[in-house]
This record gives C-alpha cells, structure tokens and sequence, in this order.
C-alpha cells in the first residue's frame, strides 16, 4: 500500500460545480496534513493545512479523518483558475518524514 | 513571488559532466530541501539540511552531492547522471522542521543525455 493515495484524475467540472477530492494515508501515526496547489510546470505551493477539526478558506474546506485515515479537500463554486494538480502531504514525526502524494487534477471547464 | 529562488531554470547536460543547481531562500529559514518531481510520480524528498547540517538522506545515489554553507543557500551537485535522472529538482524552505510549511522554489528543469 502507497504511503499516500491519491486518484490521479483528471477530474473534469463544469464551473460553478462542487468537487471533492480524498487522501488516504497509511501510517497511523502521522501528525500533520496539508493541501499543495501546483499548476502545470510551476512549483508546489501550500493551499491549506488541515486540522482536526476541519477548516475553512473562502471556497475551500479541509477535513481529517483519523480513523479512516483520510483528508478531502472540498472546493465549492469552482472557477476556472482552480484548474490544476492539488497534491496531499502527510507528515509523520517519528521519522522526519513528509511525504507527498501524485497529485489530483482538476479541470474546471466553462 | 516567491522567496525561495533557483538557478539556473533549465539545464540539459551529458552523462559525464558535472554540474551544480543552486538555491537560495530569502525569508530567514532554517531548513532547507531537494526534492526530486518525475513524471506520474509523486515528489520525492532527496535531502534535509536543518541549521545547515543535514538531517535526512533518503537513499539518494551518490551521483548526486548535497552542500549547505549557510542557512540561505543550498547546493546539488551533480556527476555521472544517468538519463532517468531527468527530472524537475525543487528546492524549499521552512522555518524549523518539516512539520512547518514549506515554500517551494520554481525548480531547475534537468535532462540528462
């Protein structure tokens, strides 16, 4: 089983639409989750960490799910700047480890 | 715009050359990292420097060298690639460890012949 699992996608919406994507993680005893955003040839960049309890940023919701061991990321009303790969990033302490997933695209589409 | 710089963007070398990718952070961090993008896989963490002295080597072959001097700049250098070495290297930055966000640079391009 992969660390991280991501479907790779791509996921293709109309905009406006609601989308959902999921991780799920192998090592229980990982602390800390994130969302990156990478567009096509760019770099990484951080969209959202995802707490315990669940957060939220504008259109954009976070969730953990310890005992399934699984985020999602939910992006509401997509516009078509949303289009690109969001990647999920587990971090486990124990060994100093972060890993990331492939990656999900997303193509929001008029 | 990022605070986190690379150079040189793009770079096609042979098998037997050497050569080294640079990166610079400019936000006052104390780590710092190479990280190894290849097509349809996930991003792989090559190195960790923490306070300039590194912190993690995750089974990277010795083609590849590491060297932080000081806390904003970090070095890769490169020898005897092989072509499936070809790949964008990415270089971050975070305050303390990983369990901080971290800023990515905007990668060097690598092709190796």
């Amino acid at each position: 089983r992969k660390e991280v699992e991501q479907d790779p996608g791509p996921f293709n919406v109309p905009e406006g639409a609601t989308v959902a994507f999921n991780c799920t993680y192998s090592n229980s005893a990982s602390q800390s989750f994130f969302w990156y955003r990478q567009d096509c040839r760019k770099e990484p960049k951080l969209l959202m960490s995802v707490y315990s309890s669940g957060n939220e940023d504008g259109r954009f919701t976070a969730q953990l799910n310890r005992a399934s061991q699984y985020i999602s990321l939910l992006i509401r009303d997509s516009k078509l700047s949303d289009s690109a790969t969001y990647l999920c990033v587990v971090f486990t302490g124990g060994g100093n480890k972060l890993t990331f997933g492939t990656g999900t695209q997303l193509k929001v589409e008029l | 715009e990022t605070g986190v710089t690379q150079t040189p963007r793009h770079l096609v070398m042979g098998m037997t050359n050497k050569k080294s990718l640079k990166c610079e952070q400019h936000l006052g961090h104390n780590a710092m990292y190479w990280y190894k993008q290849s097509a349809k896989k996930p991003l792989e963490l090559m190195f960790v420097y923490s306070l300039e002295e590194r912190v993690e080597n995750n089974s990277v072959p010795s083609r590849f060298s590491p060297e932080c001097p000081n806390s904003s700049h970090l070095f890769l250098h490169l020898h005897t690639l092989q072509p499936e070495d070809s790949a964008l290297y990415l270089c971050a930055s975070s305050q303390d460890g990983a369990l901080d966000t971290q800023y990515f640079g905007p990668g060097t391009r690598l092709t190796v012949l």
